[in-house]
């Protein structure tokens, strides 16, 4: 069984599109997160909600926008891709914020063209 | 803000050689982590040592932990071609409800 989950795995677009990312824990954790990884290797945070709740909103531009529906869910969409944007994005979850381990999905690699 | 930088950034050993690599950060810690990134892949969680231990096992895995001189270090023993992948460490301190993740280190075991 997959603890964290995200989809899509790739995802190709056009400036200026729309698109969203999902993803899900089966973990019962509390606390969700995004992370942006660049080409580099180096791994930002973006996003953090603690039971639907959000809790770390890093300087990221306005257009990305995260949703939580449920404390199992969280999902990211991104308004007028821009090039910039192209990396790969994870999803991680935690039992609590602050310090627990975290886990991690298999990424979704973003190519803005 | 607080981040670890591991050191080197990149490593090739043979299969069956010993792999170490260091993290340095800035600021007291509640914990440090290490990360495990195959080529492609989420990153997989390690190795969890607290601000009040010095030294942890798991498996092939041994991390030491210094506070005084802020700094840990990641020892793979008798490397396997499985073990290539990049290495990331991740320092978490109280009052804050994130880890600051390193660049990572990239270790290639040549079989």
């Amino acid at each position: 069984d997959t603890a964290v989950s995200q989809t899509p795995k790739y995802l190709v677009t056009q400036m200026g599109n729309d698109k969203s990312i999902k993803c899900e824990q089966n973990l019962g954790h509390d606390t969700m997160y995004w992370y942006k990884q660049d080409s580099k290797k180096f791994l930002k945070i973006m996003f953090s909600y603690n039971n639907k709740e959000l809790i770390i909103n890093e300087t990221v531009p306005n257009r990305f926008s995260p949703k939580s529906p449920d404390k199992a869910h969280l999902n990211l969409h991104i308004n007028s891709l821009e090039l910039g944007d192209s990396a790969v994005y994870f999803c991680a979850s935690s039992q609590a914020a602050s310090t627990y381990e975290q886990y991690f999905g298999p990424g979704t690699r973003l190519t803005v063209t | 803000s607080q981040q670890g930088e591991e050191d080197p950034q990149a490593l090739s050993i043979q299969e069956g050689e010993n792999a170490t690599m260091n993290c340095s950060y800035k600021t007291s810690i509640n914990n440090l982590q290490w990360y495990r990134q195959n080529s492609g892949r989420g990153l997989v969680h390690l190795i969890l040592i607290r601000s009040n231990e010095r030294e942890k096992h798991s498996g092939r895995l041994r991390v030491t932990l210094d506070t005084s001189k802020k700094s840990s270090s990641l020892l793979i023993t008798a490397s396997r071609a499985a073990d290539t992948a990049s290495y990331f460490c991740a320092t978490a301190y109280d009052g804050n409800n994130r880890l600051a993740f390193g660049k990572g280190n990239q270790v290639v075991v040549i079989p």
